[in-house]
């Protein structure tokens, strides 16, 4: 079983803090992506990446940058935290193809004071 | 551009009532995946089931259901003789063309009560 795994379930931080959420995958995938879940807007995309140092932006990626420095491994960083960061940010992966279905990881619930 | 819509926000049901969950998608793609996913209180996204353009044959696995209708763009999901393990978060999403990304619906809430 693919198992994506995000470094914390729950994180309290302060407005402009630099927040850094770390996603581990243990199946080789190529793709891994972030989003954040808000009520009543499902999920949006914020970045993805498909190799190692390649990363592109998704539907919001203001306020937000990535990191890919090892296939496994990929980092979302909050550069100057703000109120209205404060939610669910879901880590997933993926093997290259439309075919392909993302696996997700537990989540973890951001909370920006 | 895609785009998913899950008009019901928020359904209830007693425990054995069947329950549908409805998906319109839209894309002017001609090759397309849909899959939906289950997100119960633990809130790990777990993926369900996968279904391509070119296949619009209905699909059983146990109590879960699904009618692909290409003529009205939907894919909708039916619990046959629901229960309380089934309160979870579902999502319909939509993978088009030659993307690796998915575009979501806002998800349904699905409450199953004794």
């Amino acid at each position: 079983d693919v198992k994506v795994t995000q470094s914390s379930r729950y994180l309290v931080k302060r407005t402009g803090e630099k927040v850094f959420l770390e996603c581990v995958q243990d199946m080789d995938h190529e793709n891994m992506f972030w989003y954040r879940q808000d009520p009543g807007l499902g999920l949006r995309l914020i970045y993805f990446s498909y190799d190692v140092k390649m990363k592109e932006k998704g539907d919001i990626p203001e306020g937000y940058s990535v990191s890919r420095e090892k296939k496994e491994r990929f980092s979302l960083i909050l550069e100057s935290a703000s109120t209205n960061q404060t939610s669910m940010y879901l880590c997933a992966s993926s093997l290259t193809g439309s075919v392909q279905p993302q696996h997700f990881g537990d989540g973890t619930r951001l909370s920006i004071l | 551009a895609q785009k998913v819509t899950q008009a019901q926000t928020e359904i209830s049901v007693v425990e054995k009532e069947d329950v549908t969950l409805d998906c319109v998608y839209e894309t002017r793609d001609t090759t397309y995946y849909l899959f939906w996913y289950k997100q119960p209180p633990s809130g790990e996204l777990v993926f369900l089931i996968r279904r391509n353009s070119f296949d619009e044959q209905n699909e059983i696995s146990g109590r879960y259901s699904w009618n692909f209708q290409k003529s009205t763009s939907s894919f909708n999901f039916t619990i046959t003789a629901s229960q309380v393990v089934d309160s979870a978060v579902y999502f319909c999403a939509l993978k088009a063309g030659t993307a690796s990304k998915l575009t979501f619906g806002t998800g349904t809430r699905l409450q199953v009560t004794l």
